[in-house]
């Protein structure tokens, strides 16, 4: 069946930026779009933004548009997200969801485990 | 951005018993010439992601227990756990996915009474 796997951990230091990696398996990866979340400790879910595995397209909320990037590879069939200038509140578990519905937005049924990314100095 | 908004924030139930949670989204996440509504619930359990539960408003996701239902349409939802069971401790949120960004409600944290 379709699965996630995520990168491990990171603790990074304020201003330094940080790349997850979400390796897919079990689906066929160019049919998909690629979704990233976060969740800070104890708080609710944030949508980060979209990457098309077809053509690379992607789309960003409004708050990360200037400093994230999303990226594929489709020959190892994983999906990235680079995010730029982390500040402590970065701080939060980081999610890839495989993207359903082909309206303007996705519901996610497919998760990865969560990459949890620290900000300390 | 779509404001989604649930309550109650925390909820105790008896196993056995009923568990029923709304969700309110600030406009419209229905499309009526179409009959879509573009609304989903997940499931989150401590240390784990999200789990699909419902899309479109009312459609239960695959291996879902029939315990749980969806309803409503418009800018009102309702999450029903028919007969709450031990593993359903956990918090469920709503998500529009009618818009970008996909916002999600805050989350109601079901409890064992």
């Amino acid at each position: 069946q379709a699965q996630l796997v995520q990168s491990g951990p990171e603790v990074k230091k304020p201003g330094a930026s940080v790349k997850v990696a979400c390796k897919a398996s079990g689906l066929p990866f160019n049919a998909y779009g690629f979704n990233w979340l976060r969740q800070a400790p104890g708080q609710g879910l944030e949508w980060m933004g979209w990457i098309s595995a077809y053509n690379g397209i992607t789309f960003s909320a409004q708050k990360f548009r200037d400093r994230v990037t999303m990226s594929t590879d489709t020959s190892t069939a994983t999906a990235f997200m680079e995010l730029r200038s982390l500040g402590f509140d970065d701080t939060a578990m980081y999610f890839c969801a495989k993207g359903e519905s082909s309206g303007r937005g996705h519901y996610f049924g497919t998760w990865g485990q969560g990459t949890l990314i620290a900000v300390s100095s | 951005d779509i404001v989604m908004t649930q309550s109650p924030e925390s909820l105790a139930v008896s196993l056995g018993e009923r568990a029923t949670m709304t969700c309110k989204s600030s406009r419209t996440v229905s499309y009526s010439s179409s009959n879509q509504t573009f609304l989903a619930w997940y499931q989150q359990k401590p240390g784990q992601p999200p789990k699909l539960l419902i899309s479109w408003a009312s459609a239960r996701g695959s291996e879902v227990p029939a315990r749980f239902s969806g309803s409503g349409s418009g800018t009102d939802f309702t999450l029903t756990i028919s007969s709450l069971q031990a593993e359903d401790v956990a918090v469920y949120y709503c998500q529009q996915y009618y818009d970008t960004p996909v916002t999600f409600g805050q989350g109601t944290k079901v409890e064992i009474k």
